[in-house]
């Protein structure tokens, strides 16, 4: 099973500063099957990120994606007020399927 | 327009069994790659996966819950059913139903949700 942790676990920052994520796999996924998810409180995860760094439908330039292997990113290049939330990675390459313990970005 | 909408008790006995049902619109799952899961969240707590069912009738489970688990589809009225046998209150959790195409080029990440069902495993 493939273990995926995320860092750090809460990010506090301000609006307009940049937002790193990491997420770190147990051992090597394919780019192609690692996802990011915004939750807010309340409301279902939203699919922001595919494929390590495709952007889904409707989601802003300032959100990217990268990395390969075991290390993936995620980066949020100017923090806006909406985008304060939990960020979950996921691996679906494999099953079972597993996602992070999230990684909650706070307004400092 | 895409559309996902879990429906189950909001409150079951501990030894129970939860019947969880995910009814959709605007696509098939006679539709070649396309999977319905299910996805669930203790309070405060990450993402679980629990539950996969494809068009082709492929099921994937949790290896931790696939004792307790059943998924079957009902392709003529677009759901998809999850049955978790023997509940415990650490059960307690919203679930959601996602849908997961397996086509390019999302390749098979949880691309729509519904909005979550509240469970509560209590005496």
């Amino acid at each position: 099973e493939f273990v995926l942790t995320q860092s750090p676990g809460t990010l506090s920052l301000s609006p307009g500063e940049r937002a790193t994520l990491f997420c770190r796999v147990s051992q090597s996924v394919s780019s192609s099957y690692l996802a990011w998810y915004q939750q807010k409180p309340g409301q279902a995860p939203r699919l922001l990120i595919y494929g390590a760094s495709a952007r889904a439908t409707g989601i802003p330039d300032r959100f990217s994606g990268s990395g390969s292997g075991t290390d993936f990113i995620l980066t949020i290049s100017r923090l806006e007020p909406e985008d304060f939330a939990v960020y979950y990675c996921h691996q679906y390459g494999s099953s079972p399927r597993t996602f992070g313990q999230g990684t909650k970005v706070e307004i400092k | 327009q895409i559309t996902l909408k879990e429906s189950g008790p909001t409150l079951v006995k501990p030894t129970q069994t939860l019947t969880l049902t995910c009814t959709f619109s605007g696509f098939s799952l006679t539709t070649s790659g396309v999977g319905v899961g299910w996805i669930r969240q203790p309070p405060g707590k990450a993402l679980e996966w629990l539950a996969l069912i494809y068009w082709n009738g492929d099921e994937h489970f949790s290896p931790s819950l696939k004792s307790r688990l059943t998924i079957t589809k009902d392709t003529s009225k677009n759901q998809v059913v999850l049955t978790m046998t023997n509940m415990d209150p650490v059960d307690t959790a919203t679930y959601y139903c996602a849908l997961a195409i397996i086509a390019a080029p999302v390749l098979g990440a949880f691309d729509i949700w519904g909005q979550g069902t509240m469970v509560t495993v209590s005496s």
